[in-house]
């Protein structure tokens, strides 16, 4: 069974603050995607990342994707109130997406 | 913009119900999916479509059941509703079964 794993599960930080949430696996996969959800609402697709090494930036927000194609990170720089959600990552493996059970992070002003 | 509805956004039913959550998109998308959500676990694949009439099981399929008479269309049914699918119910829908999915705004059922 195929695994992917995202810590920490829970962040609650202050604005302004910097944070990391990695997306972890033993699985290689073909690419991996990174979702946020906000309350009431369907998760809505970040970035794609598909080249092992590779690092894409969304304004405050990098994501790379491990030499391995195992894992990813996402880091956000001088986090913002905005920037609350659950986030979820998705590895791409034999034609169906490997969900992670999200991070739930809370950012306050 | 593309778009992703489901039939409701909260919904009550009483345990051994048969319970029917719709969903449609309008991207002209091959693929659809249904998925459960509960803290700490994730998206939870019940079943996917590929093709009009075409279903497939995914990891969490059993009392459940689909139906795909139309390609913007994807059903989820629970043939005799229990407490433990109390839950959050996502739908969503893709060109390719491991491009972005878009998804629906859920619908949250709660069976008493």
């Amino acid at each position: 069974t195929q695994l992917l794993e995202q810590s920490p599960q829970f962040l609650s930080i202050q604005e302004g603050e910097n944070l990391t949430v990695y997306c972890n696996s033993s699985s290689v996969f073909s690419s991996l995607q990174w979702y946020r959800q906000e309350p009431g609402e369907g998760p809505v697709l970040l970035v794609t990342v598909v080249t092992g090494g590779e690092v894409k930036k969304l304004k405050r927000l990098t994501f790379q994707f491990g030499d391995a194609r195992k894992d990813s990170s996402l880091h956000i720089t001088a986090a913002q109130p905005g920037d609350t959600g659950l986030y979820l990552c998705a590895g791409a493996s034999n034609y169906q997406l490997i969900w992670g059970a999200g991070t739930k992070l809370i950012i306050k002003p | 913009d593309v778009k992703v509805t489901q039939s409701s956004r909260y919904l009550v039913k009483r345990t051994g119900e048969k319970v029917f959550l719709e969903c449609v998109q309008d991207m002209d998308h091959e693929n659809m999916f249904w998925y459960r959500q509960d803290p700490g676990l994730g998206l939870r694949l019940i079943y996917f479509s590929y093709d009009v009439k075409m279903k497939e099981k995914g990891d969490i399929p059993e009392g459940y059941s689909v139906s795909r008479e139309k390609k913007e269309r994807f059903s989820l049914i629970l043939e005799s509703a229990s407490t433990n699918q109390t839950s959050m119910y996502l739908c969503a829908s893709s060109l390719n079964l491991y491009y972005e999915q878009y998804f629906g705004p859920g619908t949250r059922l709660t069976v008493t």
